[in-house]
């Protein structure tokens, strides 16, 4: 059970917009921890994809965006392309464990 | 360009030792916090412990406390993990990973880079 909840999976059709909820809690996010992002690709390494909620590392598209609110985390993939299709996990830092932590992931696909 | 090898991994039984290396280049490793983050085969991925630039700074997942010593050697670029007691749940895909730069505490994220390696626990 991760201490962050992430949806399984998520699916959507070449140029749409699919979400994904990360949901924390006031250990977390909600103690004003910010949100960061990791794709993972089949077979590869994580990498890190947004950090501090919406800022993308050099090389990122802008197709890839994110937010926070309270205590949930999101990231927005807009014009999904068939290279999206990945394992998506949202981190932040908790109090409880006084560690960081992941969520448990998500898996995008493209329809 | 920025790169992080990491070796070590391998088979060992339970209750046995592995020491992990994580040997950097392409960015100046003091200038950063270093971490290690694992990933059990189909399975999410997990923090294990962390060191700031100058190593008066050490975090552990309470997972493996008391058995995973990180430590780091700026003369060789490098960034270790002694596993000890290992335990068959402690089998992964073990990956290093770099903090933002001149950072250390909650507000951290991960850099990770390069292929990682698997340790297996078996008997």
């Amino acid at each position: 059970q991760s201490v962050l909840t992430q949806p399984p999976s998520v699916s959507g059709a070449p140029g749409q917009r699919v979400t994904i909820s990360c949901t924390g809690s006031s250990s977390n996010i909600g103690a004003g921890y910010d949100v960061h992002w990791y794709q993972q690709l089949p077979g590869t390494a994580p990498k890190l994809l947004l950090h501090d909620n919406n800022n993308r590392p050099s090389g990122v598209p802008d197709r890839f965006s994110g937010s926070k609110s309270g205590a949930s985390g999101s990231l927005a993939i807009t014009g999904l392309q068939s290279e999206d299709e990945a394992d998506y996990y949202c981190q932040s830092y908790d109090t409880r464990v006084s560690g960081w932590v992941f969520g448990g992931g998500t898996k995008v696909t493209v329809l | 360009e920025v790169q992080l090898v990491v070796s070590g991994g391998g088979l060992v039984q339970p209750g046995r030792s592995l020491r992990l290396s994580c040997s950097v280049s392409g960015f100046t490793f003091d200038d950063y916090a270093m971490h290690w983050v694992r990933q059990a085969p189909g399975k999410g991925l997990e923090w294990v412990a962390g060191i700031n630039w100058n190593s008066k700074s050490i975090g552990y997942a309470d997972s493996v406390k008391g058995r995973f010593t990180v430590s780091r050697d700026s003369a060789q670029n490098s960034l270790y993990l002694q596993m000890n007691s290992l335990r068959v749940e402690d089998t992964a895909f073990y990956y290093c990973a770099r903090g933002p730069p001149a950072s250390w505490g909650p507000r951290d994220w991960f850099d990770p880079r390069g292929q990682g390696t698997l340790v297996t626990v078996s008997s």
